[in-house]
């Protein structure tokens, strides 16, 4: 079966600084990857979605890429705010041959603090 | 928009006790999800619905659960009788999708139902 992981570890980082979260899954490669971020209390919101073509994505001060060799994405906040701190979570949709349809499996999730 | 509505926001209840989470899908949204977040397990996905069908209900733990959709509007979840262990924070979550495939379209989260049974 498909597993993901993310970093298990919090990631503490200094304010303005480049955060770098990693997603690395087994298995197969899935048709997109998303990440979301979650908030305590909070459920989960959608950041990025990227798919197996393509190689790279930006959002603002979000970039995401996704490396199907490596089995590897990962998820970078450059200029980092106090405002980022949160958990990011990494999410598999299946390829359509693996007839899993809907079945978005999510990492466990990685925090960050961003201290000012 | 109201996004994905849940209710209530925490419940506790003691072990036996029947329990049932309520869903609002965000309106026009034609895929509703149904997944349990621990510390242990992460989100675990128990059942999804595509166009108010079950379409893969694998993920429910046990028969003690069970999930309805009885229109395009509302869904919920059932637990009986509830046990300690399924504490946890339930979510629901919708999209626009066949047959409950994501694809580009993400999900939409509601904020939860905080469940405690003791």
């Amino acid at each position: 079966s498909q597993k993901i992981e993310q970093n298990s570890e919090a990631l503490n980082i200094q304010e303005g600084k480049t955060a770098t979260l990693t997603c690395n899954y087994t298995n197969y490669s899935p048709a997109y990857l998303q990440w979301y971020r979650q908030d305590p209390g909070r459920g989960p919101v959608f950041l990025l979605l990227i798919r197996e073509n393509e190689k790279e994505k930006r959002k603002e001060r979000l970039k995401v890429t996704f490396d199907t060799t490596l089995k590897q994405s990962l998820f970078h906040i450059t200029a980092s705010q106090p405002a980022d701190s949160a958990t990011y979570l990494c999410a598999l949709d299946p390829p359509p041959s693996y007839n899993q349809g809907g079945k978005l499996i999510f990492g466990q999730g990685t925090e960050l603090s961003v201290k000012p | 928009d109201a996004g994905v509505i849940q209710s209530p926001r925490h419940e506790v209840t003691e072990m036996g006790q029947e329990v049932t989470l309520r869903c609002k899908p965000i309106s026009g949204h034609n895929s509703l999800f149904w997944y349990r977040q621990t510390m242990m397990r992460g989100l675990e996905l128990l059942i999804y619905f595509n166009n108010n069908v079950p379409i893969d209900d694998s993920g429910m733990p046990e028969d003690r659960f069970s999930a309805k959709m009885p229109n395009a509007s509302f869904s919920t979840l059932k637990i009986q009788p509830s046990e300690p262990r399924d504490s946890a924070v339930y979510f629901c979550a919708s999209s626009l999708g066949s047959r409950g495939r994501s694809y580009n379209s993400p999900l939409h989260f509601g904020n939860g139902t905080r469940l405690t049974v003791t």
